[in-house]
């Protein structure tokens, strides 16, 4: 079956641009999640998502970084003014929410700032 | 802060049982053991997890230690494709579920 689709799955933005980052979790997942990770780290969280309601949002970095998640389904990760720092591989897993249901991850949108 | 440690790199010969260790003294009664692995440019994927029986499924088997303090991945007969970073994760059981990921080991399978 389907899993997470991310996408674009590379972006080159120069520094100060808006970047927008889509995730369409798998179909029926509840919970959703945004990771970041650095080269040659492991991936760090930013936010999770219950539904459409954003219930943790203790791992972004800024007030530059923005999540939504409308209607329960689709995600979009915003990044405003974008800086070099910001440069990683952005991550999104979901989960059917209940109980211990692992993350389910895609393969992450790659975004280089210059 | 991530609450497991684990060797930051590991071989392991093609065709041999990879076992791969996992420290976490610090694991709450109802915490789960995670793990992933993430092969490079792709996302992490899931691998097992358990609780304290020993687990097994089609890729690998978790061996949990009785107190819980350390646990074992053991992929059978390792293949050049399991060439990856295998991440330990103690799952955080009351923050929405979300996984606190360590550095990893980085395992190399040799031909």
């Amino acid at each position: 079956g389907a899993g997470v689709s991310q996408s674009p799955r590379y972006k080159v933005a120069k520094r100060g641009q808006d970047v927008a980052l889509r995730c369409d979790p798998i179909s029926g997942h509840v919970s959703l999640f945004w990771y970041q990770q650095a080269l040659g780290q492991g991936p760090e969280f930013l936010t999770y998502f219950q539904n459409e309601a954003q219930l943790d949002k203790s791992g972004l970095p800024s007030d530059r970084f923005f999540a939504e998640r409308p209607e329960g389904s689709v995600s979009t990760l915003k990044i405003q003014r974008t800086q070099q720092e910001d440069s990683a591989v952005y991550l999104c897993a979901s989960s059917l929410g209940f109980g211990n249901s692992p993350l389910h991850f895609g393969n992450g949108t790659r975004l280089t700032v210059t | 802060d991530a609450k497991t440690t684990q060797p930051t790199s590991m071989d392991c010969a093609e065709g041999r049982a990879a076992n791969l260790p996992c420290n976490h003294s610090t694991i709450s009664g109802n915490e789960y053991v995670y793990w992933y692995r993430q092969i490079h440019s792709q996302g992490p994927q899931y691998i097992i997890h358990g609780l304290k029986n020993n687990e097994t499924n089609e890729m690998a088997s978790l061996i949990i230690t009785e107190d819980r303090k350390s646990s074992t991945l053991i992929l059978p007969h390792a293949t050049l494709r399991d060439t990856a970073v295998y991440y330990c994760i103690v799952r955080v059981d009351n923050q929405g579920g979300k996984l606190i990921f360590g550095q990893g080991t980085e395992l190399s399978v040799k031909p």
